[in-house]
């Protein structure tokens, strides 16, 4: 099956650093990668599609200079959480779609706790 | 926007026993996937339905596309302790993005 992996799997930072978080497709490529953002018993919350190639859309209320997107490749896409506050900690996780873009297989999650 | 209702909210169930599921929608959805999320972990797809009507399995998991497109269920038979995780319901239509359900916590007393 489709694999989507995600480095690193859990982060610490101090309030103030950024932190990039790092997806990609193993074994298919993905021309639109989504990140997602996940508070504790909470539901999966789109924050910006990513388009190889292209700028990210984001969601309403998602802060583009705060939460930065590259997709270089047809593999890789990187979330760069820019000046993180504590406010900002919280499990985010990528998909992406193989054959159908609503068809989306979701790496393992980015663990990220801001001090 | 478009929103999933997803119920139970949480469901605690012997092993061994069958487990029901759904996702009701206000609007109309052309997918719908169910998807398995354990502790930690980044959502499993577990089936995936394009067609009204559809009645998809995969092992002891059942799931269909309702008919007016706008529900979907799953079940789970013969329930086992790796059950254990949180199910989620996502539905997609046109050019927006995937929509999903609050999540059903399963809890299997062995």
């Amino acid at each position: 099956g489709a694999v989507v992996s995600q480095h690193p799997s859990r982060v610490i930072c101090k309030s103030g650093t950024s932190v990039k978080i790092e997806c990609r497709s193993l074994d298919f490529q993905a021309t639109t990668m989504f990140w997602y953002r996940q508070f504790p018993k909470q539901s999966l919350m789109l924050m910006a599609t990513s388009n190889e190639g292209s700028k990210a859309t984001y969601e309403q209320g998602v802060e583009k200079d705060k939460f930065l997107i590259n997709h270089a490749s047809l593999t890789l896409s990187t979330l760069t959480v820019t000046s993180a506050h504590p406010e900002d900690s919280s499990f985010y996780i990528c998909s992406a779609g193989v054959f159908t873009v609503e068809t989306q297989y979701f790496g393992p999650g980015t663990r990220l706790l801001v001090l | 926007g478009q929103q999933l209702n997803q119920s139970p909210q949480s469901m605690f169930i012997q092993e061994g026993e069958d487990v029901s599921m759904n996702c009701t929608s206000s609007s109309i959805f052309n997918t719908w996937l169910w998807y398995k999320q354990d502790p930690g972990e980044g959502p499993v797809l577990l089936i995936a339905l394009y067609k009204a009507g559809e009645l998809t399995s995969n092992g002891r998991l059942t799931a269909q596309f309702g008919i007016t497109r706008k529900d979907s269920f799953l079940n789970i038979s013969a329930s086992i302790p790796s059950d254990v995780g949180i199910y989620f319901c996502a539905g997609h239509s046109g050019n927006t993005p995937l929509v999903f359900g609050k999540g059903t916590r399963l809890s299997v007393i062995a």
